[in-house]
């Protein structure tokens, strides 16, 4: 069985240019998670979908933070215009139900 | 307010010695309890989960963990370290509900083994 799949592994832009992440979740995994992780930190929610529904977006910075997963299935995360501070590690994961939340391998993000 | 507090930042440890790091937590009710492990550049990966039942939980890798409400604890054990146990380690929570939702994580604890 694939795990889930991100795009790109890392990317390396200058500040106030825009950068999109893609994330594939597992088949059949209804529940799609986006976390953010700083250097020496854990991970931090951004935004949880159940299917094609943003649940919890609270800590989504909706200024420049935009989010959307059609049909219910792939996943993209967009950063428009991205600052020096959104250098992170963006992790994509997914479960279904009450089961193993799987976590992708993550988008590096360097914003300089 | 949730939290998850892991006091050690670094841990070194040498091959073969015995292992715990700590995790306590702050919820309003008892959580759904996870450990995590992530080696350099790689993405998470479950070493065990707590959900109900026996407050002792087997994992992979030899890992085990022990819930105790007293004390808001669930730290991570394993009896004989080995080299490629290598890596960041991080404790989270989560709500009960009937799904997985938002997950809190610790800060993590750096492991460094001695050959």
């Amino acid at each position: 069985e694939a795990g889930v799949v991100q795009s790109p592994r890392y990317k390396i832009i200058e500040k106030k240019q825009p950068v999109a992440f893609w994330c594939n979740p597992i088949s059949g995994h209804n529940t799609l998670y986006w976390y953010r992780q700083n250097l020496g930190q854990g991970p931090e929610l951004l935004i949880r979908y159940e299917n094609e529904e943003a649940v919890d977006d609270s800590q989504l910075p909706k200024d420049r933070f935009s989010a959307e997963r059609l049909k219910g299935v792939d996943s993209t995360l967009k950063i428009q215009p991205a600052e020096l501070g959104d250098s992170a590690v963006y992790l994509c994961a997914s479960s279904l139900k009450l089961n193993t939340i799987y976590f992708g391998e993550g988008s590096w993000l360097t914003v300089v | 307010a949730q939290s998850v507090t892991q006091p050690d930042i670094h841990i070194t440890v040498s091959e073969g010695a015995s292992l715990e790091l700590r995790c306590n937590y702050s919820y309003g009710a008892t959580p759904y309890l996870f450990w995590y492990v992530q080696s350099p550049g790689q993405g998470l990966q479950l070493l065990l989960k707590y959900f109900s039942g026996d407050t002792l939980v087997q994992g992979i890798k030899g890992f085990e963990a022990e819930f105790k409400r007293s004390q808001s604890s669930f730290n991570l054990r394993k009896p004989s370290v080995h080299w490629s146990d290598a890596a960041e380690y991080f404790c989270a929570v989560g709500a009960r509900g009937s799904t997985l939702g938002r997950l809190y994580f610790g800060r993590g604890t750096q492991l460094t083994v001695w050959p």
